[in-house]
Parts: structure tokens; C-alpha cells; sequence
């Protein structure tokens, strides 16, 4: 079965600082899919990368970057410089690409940026 | 321009009362989905169909109904077996996911519908 976790429910931290939102995923299949979603206060869902299972380098964008690491089954999310746009929750979330299996979500990670 | 729609934004229903939520996709995709969102918590899956007139229950199907008689639409009926209705309810669409040849494999979703039973 698949499986993803975010183990930080909720995070504070200060306008500037840097933060790492943690996802650890469980599944066998060889061949998935790994995602991350911004959920502002609006409520839909933002795509913010997607990563497939052979590709492990990792992504900046701005002021986001993504630390993919297959031997620990790990899709961390950073950060830089925070801002309180940035006030959000978060999903990591798994596509395996065999069988009949639908995405699958973390419980989300409530991020607060204080200014 | 694509994407997926989901329609009302808002829903008040009465307790007793069935009420269906739209979602409409126009990007050609194979699946779709529902969540459901508590406040608070995560997405709980209530149904996901991979392909036409074929559904499968996810994790908190009891309560709900579905159909896909159409590609791009998947209709969530909150029946009033239900008996905590009141949430935030998402849409979403993908590609098939066991399609090796399409390579920007992504999620889409719609922007929710809330419903509160009043």
C-alpha cells in the first residue's frame, strides 16, 4: 500500500527565515510520481512540482527548492527567505503509475510566516 | 482555457436532504477524484474512478455516491446516510497514472465546494 507522511502538523516561523517542510513516502512499486500542493486560506489546490521516481536531482524555483532522496523515501520541501505570502498548508502527495491506484496525500503541513 | 470546475462554491443543505456536487474537467483526463477536507485535517478520499463508467470507494465512502457516465464529469452525491456532511469537498483529475508515455503526469484540482448542513 502507499503510504505518505508528513510528520510537522504545524510550523511557525519568522518573515526571512528558511524552513524545510518534511514528506517521507512508502510504497514498492518502482515507477510513481511525487507532488507537492500549496492550499492558501482560499482553499483550492496550487501544483507546485512534480518529481518522477528517476529523477532524483533536485529543483530550485526561486525561492522553493526540493530535495528528493530515494534511499531514505524522501521528498523535502525548503524555503528560502520566507515571506508571509508563503502562509499556507502544504501536501506532499504519491501517483504510482501501475495497477489502479488514486493519488495519495500527506495530512498537510500548516505553515505560519510571521512578520 | 483547461481545467476543472467545481460547482457550487457554496452549498447549504437540510439534514435529511441528498445534495450533488458538480465537477467538470475539460483537460482529457482518464481520472478523477474526490476528497474530502475537515478543518484542520488532511484529504480523505471518498471515490476515485480511473476510466468511464467505473468508480472505485476510497477510504470514507460510506455516505457518498457516485457516477461517470461522461469523461469530464464526476458528480459527488452527499446522500443523508452521511452523517457528518459538513466539509470542504475537492475535485480533482490526472492522467491515466499507468500511461508510461505521458511524462507531465500532474494533478489537477478544482477550487472546492463547501458544504454546511444547516
Amino acid at each position: 500500500a502507499q503510504k505518505v507522511t508528513q510528520a510537522q502538523t504545524e510550523i511557525s516561523v519568522v518573515e526571512k527565515e528558511d524552513v524545510t517542510l518534511d514528506c517521507v513516502y512508502e510504497t514498492r512499486d518502482t515507477t510513481y510520481y511525487l507532488f507537492w500542493y500549496k492550499q492558501p486560506p482560499s482553499g483550492e489546490l496550487v501544483f507546485l512540482i512534480r518529481r518522477n521516481s528517476f529523477d532524483e536531482q533536485n529543483e530550485i524555483s526561486g525561492r522553493y527548492s526540493w530535495n528528493f532522496q530515494k534511499s531514505t523515501s524522501s521528498f523535502n520541501f525548503t524555503i528560502t527567505a520566507s515571506q508571509v505570502v508563503d502562509s499556507a498548508v502544504y501536501f506532499c502527495a504519491l501517483l504510482i503509475t501501475s495497477g489502479n491506484t488514486p493519488l495519495v496525500f500527506g495530512k498537510g503541513t500548516r505553515l505560519s510566516v510571521i512578520a | 482555457d483547461g481545467g476543472i470546475t467545481q460547482s457550487p462554491k457554496y452549498l447549504f443543505r437540510k439534514e435529511g436532504q441528498n445534495v450533488t456536487l458538480s465537477c467538470e474537467q475539460n483537460l482529457n483526463h482518464d481520472a478523477m477524484y474526490w476528497y474530502r477536507q475537515d478543518p484542520g485535517q488532511g484529504l480523505r478520499l471518498i471515490y476515485y474512478s480511473q476510466i468511464v463508467n467505473d468508480f472505485q470507494k476510497g477510504d470514507i465512502a460510506e455516505g457518498y455516491s457516485v457516477s461517470r457516465e461522461k469523461k469530464e464529469s464526476f458528480p459527488l452525491t452527499v446522500t443523508s446516510a452521511q452523517k457528518n456532511p459538513t466539509a470542504f469537498y475537492l475535485c480533482a483529475s490526472s492522467t491515466r497514472p499507468w500511461d508510461s508515455t505521458i511524462l507531465n503526469t500532474e494533478a489537477f484540482f478544482g477550487q472546492g465546494t463547501r458544504l454546511t448542513v444547516v
